[in-house]
């Protein structure tokens, strides 16, 4: 089974910090996404990378950055967070094609007091 | 903006009824279906995918598929408390930067024992 990890399950930071929430992937996975998940939005792509060093912003990329150095690793990284920052973090991973669906890590609930 | 609704419900069934969860997409082109499952504090797993039209049967589950109308259902047959959950419905559609998933909001079922 593709395993999806992601390096903290809750976090809580302070306004204006810099936050890194970092997501590594067991198979040799292509494909690499951040989504954010809040109730009554349901699931906003925030950026994605199709390969290492490559990336291209999703629907709602404001205050955020990525980095793919290796293809394992997909970090999303909040520049200065805010408290509408705060939400639930998934990131997700599939095959070139994605024709076999994405395989979500558990999920960072971050909380930006 | 490619779009995918669901009916975010609640929808509650008792022990042992079918549930039947819908789902339409704007996207004409889109190839792809996927359902997730996504208990509450969880990440979605992916539990069935379905790419003609038809019906597809996976134990206790049927996605059906209709591209004419644009419309995906699941259906949960002989529903336990175990499958309430909420469930997303996902389009693989195609975009100037590649493939991606859209998902709807999620329909929240609840199985009442």
């Amino acid at each position: 089974d593709v395993k999806v990890t992601q390096s903290s399950r809750y976090l809580v930071k302070r306004t204006g910090e810099k936050v890194f929430l970092e997501c590594v992937q067991d198979m040799d996975h292509e494909n690499m996404f951040w989504y954010r998940q809040d109730p009554g939005l349901g699931l906003r792509l925030i950026y994605f990378s199709y390969d290492v060093k490559m990336k291209e912003k999703g629907d709602i990329p404001e205050g955020y950055s990525v980095s793919r150095e290796k293809k394992e690793r997909f970090s999303l990284i909040l520049e200065s967070a805010s408290t509408n920052q705060t939400s639930m973090y998934l990131c997700a991973t599939g095959q070139g094609t994605t024709n076999y669906g994405y395989t979500f890590g558990s999920g960072t609930r971050l909380t930006v007091v | 903006q490619k779009e995918v609704e669901q009916n975010s419900g609640p929808l509650s069934v008792p022990e042992g009824a079918i549930a039947s969860l819908n789902c339409t997409y704007s996207d004409r082109g889109s190839q792809s279906f996927f359902w997730y499952r996504q208990y509450s504090g969880k990440s979605p797993e992916l539990i069935m995918s379905i790419y003609s039209n038809g019906d597809k049967e996976d134990g206790r589950f049927t996605a059906q598929l209709n591209k004419a109308s644009q419309y995906v259902s699941l259906l949960i047959r002989d529903s336990q408390p175990s499958d309430s959950a909420t469930y997303l419905c996902a389009v693989l559609g195609f975009s100037n930067t590649g493939n991606q998933f859209y998902f709807g909001t999620g329909t929240s079922l609840t199985v009442i024992p």
